[in-house]
């Protein structure tokens, strides 16, 4: 089945405790995005690549880290988590989009920082 | 920077109607997209249209596009409880999403 898996779905966590949201797609995907969506702010583009070892910012990257070592995995890491960074996290894929354009998404992870 | 925005952000009818939302953007476009969203849940792509597309329909859904308006139109026909979510469109070559329409469909 094709699909996006984050892991994990829900997490609490502590100021400063470094922590890796994963995320791997199984459609062979070339690009790759993390979003947080926030109440009144709806979805905003955290980091996004467009193919293996090519990443680049989106509107919101302070305070995040992203790796694009294989094509299927691109890991989001919050290096020093702080409670502004609570939010629920989606990670999707697309076949290059100039293409289908057709983004799928993961099922989200929810993160509290304390 | 928001790409496209959704019109109205919250829209209440009962089963049985149509819905319409609307969707403005800023710059050129390829093609734009919507979205749906269960609560909490992860967007599923709804439709896509092209920009060199005017209409497009799949099922019980309906887009429109006019680029010389930079804006599109989501029209849900015979809407049903279960497309009670919030919809998006999303554009822009780094696709970025509007802050999403909440549809409420009453039985």
């Amino acid at each position: 089945e094709a699909q996006v898996t984050q892991n994990p779905r829900y997490l609490i966590t502590v100021t400063g405790k470094k922590l890796t949201v994963t995320c791997s797609q199984n459609m062979n995907h070339e690009y790759m995005s993390w979003y947080r969506q926030d109440p009144g702010l709806g979805l905003r583009q955290i980091y996004y690549s467009m193919n293996v070892e090519v990443t680049d910012k989106g509107d919101v990257p302070e305070g995040y880290k992203v790796s694009r070592k294989e094509k299927r995995n691109f890991p989001l890491i919050l290096e020093s988590p702080s409670p502004n960074q609570t939010s629920l996290y989606f990670c999707a894929s697309s076949h290059y989009r100039d293409t289908t354009g057709e983004l799928f998404f993961g099922e989200g992870s929810r993160l509290t920082v304390l | 920077s928001q790409q496209g925005e959704e019109d109205p952000q919250a829209l209440s009818i009962q089963e049985g109607e149509n819905a319409t939302m609307n969707c403005s953007y800023k710059t050129s476009i390829n093609n734009l997209q919507w979205y749906r969203q269960n609560s909490g849940r992860g967007l599923v792509h709804l439709i896509l249209i092209r920009s060199n597309e005017r209409e497009k329909h799949s099922g019980r859904l309906r887009v429109t596009l006019d680029t010389s308006k930079k804006s599109s139109s989501l029209l849900i026909t015979a809407s049903r409880a279960a497309d009670t979510a919030s919809y998006f469109c999303a554009t822009g070559l780094k696709l970025v999403f509007g802050k999403g329409m909440k549809l409420t469909v009453n039985p």
